[in-house]
């Protein structure tokens, strides 16, 4: 079962990138790893999702290492709209397991 | 509609009632998820339908709880001698296919509260 953990919470200025990292030690190999976001009194939106390597769309990158056993989701030059809990999502379905684990997110606050 | 819809959006109820909670998943969306949300945590998964079927219900937290899909389209779940603890807002999600890689779409969830 695919555990994911993250920071609690993270600040950081308009303007700037942030990364946020999740660690999933136990991926298996047919897990993808997806990230939502969401925003208070919503349900979460998909950002991006990604196997291995390198993701790219016009909203966020996700890194992904050779042993998949971590991914940052990087948020070039944030705004405050961006002020969200964002999640990692780890997990395949019909595995056999409880197939879909959210972790607690990470908190992000976007200062002026 | 153009999202996922659920209903009713808010859900006052005592202790030991029973509770249903709707959602209609966007149309031609074989997947559906239902997930828990308590006060300030993560998202806890419950059950997942692959049409009508739902193969896997592990994740229901107990077995006040149980959900059914008709016609591949409206779920429901429902909650029966609700508790205190099922105080939550219950999110349902649907993807086109069931596969992992297939985006999920949320509704705007059902905030219960259980006096």
């Amino acid at each position: 079962l695919a555990k994911t953990t993250q920071p609690i919470s993270m600040d950081s200025y308009e303007g700037q990138e942030v990364n946020i990292t999740c660690s999933h030690n136990n991926i298996a190999t047919n897990d993808y790893i997806t990230w939502y976001q969401q925003f208070p009194s919503q349900g979460p939106r998909f950002i991006i999702q990604g196997y291995k390597t390198k993701v790219t769309n016009e909203v966020a990158s996700l890194f992904i290492p050779a042993d998949r056993k971590s991914s940052t989701l990087s948020l070039p030059r944030v705004s405050l709209s961006d002020t969200a809990v964002y999640y990692c999502l780890v997990g395949a379905l019909n595995s056999g397991n409880t197939p879909l684990v959210f972790g607690k997110g990470t908190r992000l606050s976007v200062i002026a | 509609g153009a999202g996922v819809s659920q209903s009713p959006s808010n859900k006052v109820t005592e202790k030991g009632k029973d509770v249903e909670l709707r959602c209609d998943p966007i149309s031609g969306h074989t997947a559906l998820y239902w997930y828990r949300q308590s006060l300030g945590q993560g998202l806890e998964f419950l059950i997942y339908f692959q049409g009508n079927s739902a193969p896997d219900k592990s994740g229901l937290p107990s077995d006040r709880f149980s959900a059914e899909r008709t016609g591949g389209s409206v779920s429901t779940l429902t909650i029966q001698r609700t508790q205190q603890e099922d105080s939550a807002v219950y999110l349902c999600a649907s993807s086109l296919q069931l596969l992992t890689d297939n985006e999920q779409f949320f509704g705007p969830g059902t905030r219960l509260t259980v006096l």
